[in-house]
């Protein structure tokens, strides 16, 4: 595709249930990258994944979040047990990993509405 | 530890003006790059303009330049001739080292509202 592409847009859930968000990079980036955009927190940083290197989690709030990418591609963020508190837009960019700018594009976002 | 600091919540600028965003920096990496994103109300995030740390010159593209000054850590986005388009959320970020990727740490942007 042209862009970054997530799903769903919107997701609504009860707390306790879990959740996957979906991450489709830009062909041919290899760089992918979950934030979180909350009111109270503003944009953070969760994981992030270059080629096959292990992925830097270092900014997963808890062990109740995990992300995984399969063939290089595709990323889903999981979130167990789903937390009031990790109500917020997930975004996900992706980047080229050559050359000196590689600005990260990032997708339209989902939502996570957790009641 | 990285860090951002946009001090500004929100700006006002008439359309046609000149505006300046503020955005300072603090890092120990020599080697680092600065961004600029938009977020207009419908939630994309929309590169603006990049400044690395080594590079002689400030950036520009069209409207928008980077006001880059390293001994004071700063690097504040102009935007010329404002447009209604313009209104919108901007965010300053910060990715540090020498690898071309790499997490980028934000600040908590600005509102920027444009009037006619």
């Amino acid at each position: 595709g042209a862009g970054v592409s997530q799903s769903p847009s919107n997701k609504v859930t009860e707390k306790g249930k879990d959740v996957e968000l979906r991450c489709d990079p830009i062909s041919g980036h290899t760089a992918l990258y979950w934030y979180r955009q909350s009111l109270g927190q503003g944009l953070e940083f969760l994981i992030y994944f270059q080629g096959n290197s292990a992925p830097d989690k270092s900014g997963l709030p808890s062990d109740r979040f995990s992300a995984e990418r399969t063939g290089g591609s595709v990323s889903t963020l999981t979130i167990q047990r789903t937390q009031q508190e990790d109500s917020a837009v997930y975004l996900c960019a992706s980047s080229l990993t050559s050359g000196a700018l590689n600005e990260q594009f990032f997708g339209p976002g989902t939502r996570l509405t957790v009641l | 530890a990285q860090k951002i600091t946009q001090t500004q919540p929100g700006m006002f600028v008439q359309e046609k003006e000149a505006v300046t965003l503020d955005c300072t920096y603090d890092t120990s990496d020599p080697s680092y790059g600065l961004f600029w994103y938009k977020q207009p109300s419908s939630g994309e995030m929309i590169f603006l303009i990049y400044q690395g740390s080594y590079d002689q010159q400030n950036a520009t593209e069209g409207r928008y330049s980077l006001n880059f000054q390293k001994a004071r850590k700063s690097a504040n986005l102009v935007i010329s001739a404002s447009q209604l388009g313009d209104s919108a959320m901007y965010f300053c970020a910060m990715k540090s080292g020498g690898t071309s990727y790499g997490k980028l740490t934000f600040g908590q942007g600005t509102i920027l509202t444009v009037h006619p």
